[in-house]
């Protein structure tokens, strides 16, 4: 089936460690995004791709690294510059990103990092 | 700048009846608007959107949403709700003239008795 894969589903961190998000697409999509979910707040992008090999800070980047070396994978990693990690995080993605586009963004199935 | 209402934290409607979901928006430009929902635990699914022309936009589970420009509203419908519709629902814009964001409300969540 097409979709948009997270991995995993929950994950615990340590104070002080990195952790990465696993995010996966296999719809074509050429733009791909990071989003943040805490509760009564809605969602907070964090980092967007358009293509391989580049990307942009979202609303609250601070804490977080990505990479794009591949059209299908956008990993996200927690790092432990970001002091409250605890949320969950939803990956999706696009066709393209462009501003004057009406295109939608499709969601996966969102992993759960809590600190321990 | 962009960013979206829903003025109502929670609605509670009975199985068979009306559900109407609210939101606002605020952009300089004109506004792409989409409906998503979120059932417990899970990512976000789409329902619906408008882009442009007919005012009024059917999606999927018999949902509904008709743009008001004058009022800056997108209200989200069901003429008679299931059970099953209870989830929190978003609502987001997007500036036409505007960058890549999608802003999202804080989400509304629907309960439907039965």
């Amino acid at each position: 089936d097409g979709g948009i894969t997270q991995s995993p589903k929950y994950l615990f961190r340590k104070e002080g460690q990195n952790v990465t998000l696993s995010c996966e697409q296999n719809l074509n999509h050429d733009a791909m995004y990071w989003y943040r979910q805490d509760p009564g707040q809605g969602l907070r992008l964090i980092y967007y791709s358009q293509i391989v090999n580049d990307f942009q800070k979202g609303d609250i980047a601070e804490g977080y690294s990505v990479s794009r070396e591949k059209k299908e994978s956008f990993p996200l990693t927690v790092t432990s510059a970001q002091k409250n990690p605890t949320a969950f995080y939803l990956c999706a993605s696009s066709i393209v990103a462009r501003a004057n586009s009406g295109n939608t963004i499709y969601f996966g199935e969102g992993s759960w990092l809590t600190v321990v | 700048a962009q960013s979206v209402a829903q003025p109502e934290d929670q609605v509670n409607v009975a199985e068979g009846n009306p559900l109407t979901v609210k939101c606002t928006y605020s952009v300089s430009g004109n506004p792409y608007l989409f409906w998503y929902v979120q059932y417990p635990n899970r990512g976000l699914q789409f329902l619906l959107k408008y882009i442009t022309g007919d005012n009024l936009v059917k999606g999927s589970y018999g949902f509904e949403a008709e743009f008001n420009k004058s009022q800056t509203s997108f209200h989200l419908k069901k003429p008679s709700a299931l059970v099953s519709d209870s989830a929190l629902y978003f609502c987001a814009v997007r500036d036409i003239r505007g960058d890549y964001k999608l802003s999202f409300g804080a989400g509304t969540t629907v309960t439907v008795r039965a």
